[in-house]
Order: C-alpha cells, then structure tokens, then sequence
C-alpha cells in the first residue's frame, strides 16, 4: 500500500478553473513536497510545506498536519499548468529520503 | 547556481554494456538522491548520500548497480552489465540545508 495517495488520479479542466489536488499520508511527517513534471521534462519542486499555507503566483499549497492532508490549489488555470504534479514527504519523518504519490496528472484546455 | 547536471540526457546501449550516469550537485547541498523514474513504478529511490557517503542504498535494484560520490561536487551511478529492464529515466536530485530538493533534468536510459 502507498503511503502518500493523490487524488484525483487525472484531472481534466478548462482554461481559467480552479483545481484541487490532495494528498494523503498516513504517518507523522515532517515536511511535505508538491513537485511538478511536465511532459518528458525534469522535476521541478514547486513547495516544501510543514504547517499553514504557502502561495507562489497562481499555486498554494495547505496542509492539515492532524488530518495528515495537503491540498494543492491552481487558481485561473492555464494549459501550461499541464503537467503531472506529485506529492511526496521524507521517509520516517526524515527529510533524507523521500516517499513519493503516483502523481495527478493535469490536464488544462484552452 | 546551474542547478543540479546530469549528463548524458540520453542514452541508448545494448543489452550486456556498461553505462554511467553523472550528476554533480549544487554547491553546498549534503544530500544527493539517485531517483529511477518507470511508467510501471513511478519514482523510486536507488541509493542516497549524506555528506558523500552512502546512507541507504535498499532501493538498488541488484548488483549490477553501483554508485559512488568521489567528492562533494560529483556522483556516479553504473550499470555493469545492463539489461532491457533497466530502462528507464535516472534522476539525481540534491538537498540543500534549507530542506528545498532541486532534481536534475534526467538521463533517458534505453537498453536494447
């Protein structure tokens, strides 16, 4: 069993929705990571989170440490956000080895 | 910073050869992550690094798989002799003191 699940598994939007992606954990963390993938590329970290919000541009993060959920939220979505967007925390709470989600993969249309 | 560089971007070789893949982290980091990348498994960790030694190397695969960091500044991963299977995309990845990972563009392993 996967230790970090995302859902949705794939996202289908039109250009200017907001999006939603979760992430669910199962084990006292540290940190969390929302990374980014686009296709054929390179990853890409997008935030490193352990309490609260971040917001970088059109992307926020949150995450509920007691829930053990994290949100990742685009607002006025654009097919460049299309990508695959995966979470992922340390392993054993660490941050020297990371436990990865197996990613949403977004898809905007213009 | 150039970031974290991998090299080669891509590679294809035949069953049976030896392949080496490179990456020099960003100065200052501690950590270097070797990350195999499949459709089937997703992400996975080879093998990491603290300080240029090897902390956890469970996740390689078997002993066809070696990887060494020389110094602070470079790291190689080696498949010797290489099989079909392997094929994959092969990210390093280094940690920096403010916790942030910065991954490198990847090598495209093609064995046939």
């Amino acid at each position: 069993k996967n230790e970090v699940e995302q859902s949705p598994q794939n996202l289908t939007a039109q250009e200017g929705e907001f999006i939603t992606i979760n992430c669910s954990y199962s084990v006292g963390i540290s940190a969390l990571h929302w990374l980014q993938q686009h296709p054929g590329g390179g990853i890409v970290s997008l935030f490193m989170l352990s309490s609260g919000k971040k917001k970088h541009g059109r992307l926020i993060a949150t995450i509920n440490i007691q829930e053990k959920h994290s949100s990742l939220h685009i607002t006025a979505s654009h097919p460049r956000d299309s990508a695959v967007y995966i979470c992922a925390h340390g392993r054993g709470g660490s941050q020297g080895n990371l436990i990865f989600g197996k990613g949403t993969k977004l898809s905007v249309k213009p | 910073d150039a970031g974290v560089i991998q090299s080669p971007r891509h590679e294809v070789t035949e069953m049976g050869q030896e392949v080496t893949l490179r990456c020099k982290p960003i100065s200052g980091h501690d950590y270097l992550f070797w990350y195999r990348q499949t459709m089937m498994r997703g992400l996975e960790l080879l093998i990491y690094f603290n300080n240029n030694v090897p902390i956890d190397d469970s996740g390689m695969p078997e002993d066809r798989f070696s990887a060494k960091m020389p110094n602070a500044s470079f790291s190689t991963l080696k498949i010797q002799p290489s099989e079909p299977r392997d094929s994959a995309v092969y990210f390093c990845a280094s940690l920096g003191p403010s916790g942030g990972y910065t991954f490198g563009s990847g090598t495209r392993l093609t064995v046939v």
